[in-house]
């Protein structure tokens, strides 16, 4: 079945030491984004990628890098996790151009952990 | 102005009975009002989604309703079952024809009991 798969499923790093989280898709969706949703609360869009085009939101922190090197994969970079970027990073895509721009597909997310 | 407000934060409801939660919006370009659901260790996925041309939108068990002038929806969730039991956010987005940006309100524990 098609969709969008994260890996790691969790994610232990130590403060201040970089890590990565992967997002692979199979629905050939021109957007990709990635979110971060702390313990409940709602998803907080960090950025996202329209094609090879970056889109950061104003209040992601420098520390917060992505990659896109094809249609399929995206990477989430951060680059010194403090304790306050314990959260799950939520990988989502959507197709701009069909009928329903607006619907977002989602991965299962990563649970990162910062010690 | 790009907040959506969602009540209650929590719900206990027994099972048969009717789910209502409510979110109010104020950005009137909004175009797109989704709802999802995420159970626990789980992305989000869409339940349902309305646009502001019509009122009333139901699949299944699960009907949205939407008042345009008074800027709320509402998500109705019939005959509750313990599966439905889950976090629901509502959301919303205008429709810019780009890459969509959704806000999402702050979400609603809901717990169907036996």
């Amino acid at each position: 079945d098609a969709m969008v798969i994260q890996n790691p499923r969790y994610q232990v790093t130590q403060f201040g030491k970089p890590v990565t989280l992967s997002c692979s898709q199979t629905l050939n969706h021109n957007v990709m984004y990635w979110y971060q949703q702390k313990s409940s609360q709602a998803p907080k869009l960090l950025f996202h990628y329209y094609d090879k085009d970056f889109n950061n939101e104003a209040d992601t922190p420098d520390n917060f890098q992505s990659r896109r090197p094809n249609t399929s994969f995206c990477f989430l970079d951060i680059r010194s996790p403090g304790l306050g970027d314990a959260a799950m990073y939520l990988c989502a895509t959507s197709r701009v151009g069909g009928p329903t721009n607006e619907k977002l597909f989602f991965g299962s997310g990563t649970q990162l952990s910062v010690l | 102005q790009q907040q959506v407000k969602q009540s209650p934060q929590s719900l206990i409801v027994q099972k048969g009975g009717i789910s209502i939660i409510n979110c109010a919006y104020e950005n009137t370009a909004f175009d797109y009002f989704p709802w999802y659901q995420q159970f626990p260790g789980k992305g989000p996925a869409l339940l349902i989604a309305i646009r502001p041309d019509v009122s009333e939108k139901k699949e299944g068990r699960f009907t949205i309703s939407f008042n345009k002038s008074a800027k709320q929806f509402s998500l109705h969730i019939m005959d509750s079952q313990p599966g439905d039991s889950a976090t629901y956010f509502c959301a919303a987005t205008p429709n810019t024809g780009t890459a969509s940006k959704l806000t999402f309100g702050t979400g609603t524990r809901l717990q169907v009991t036996l």
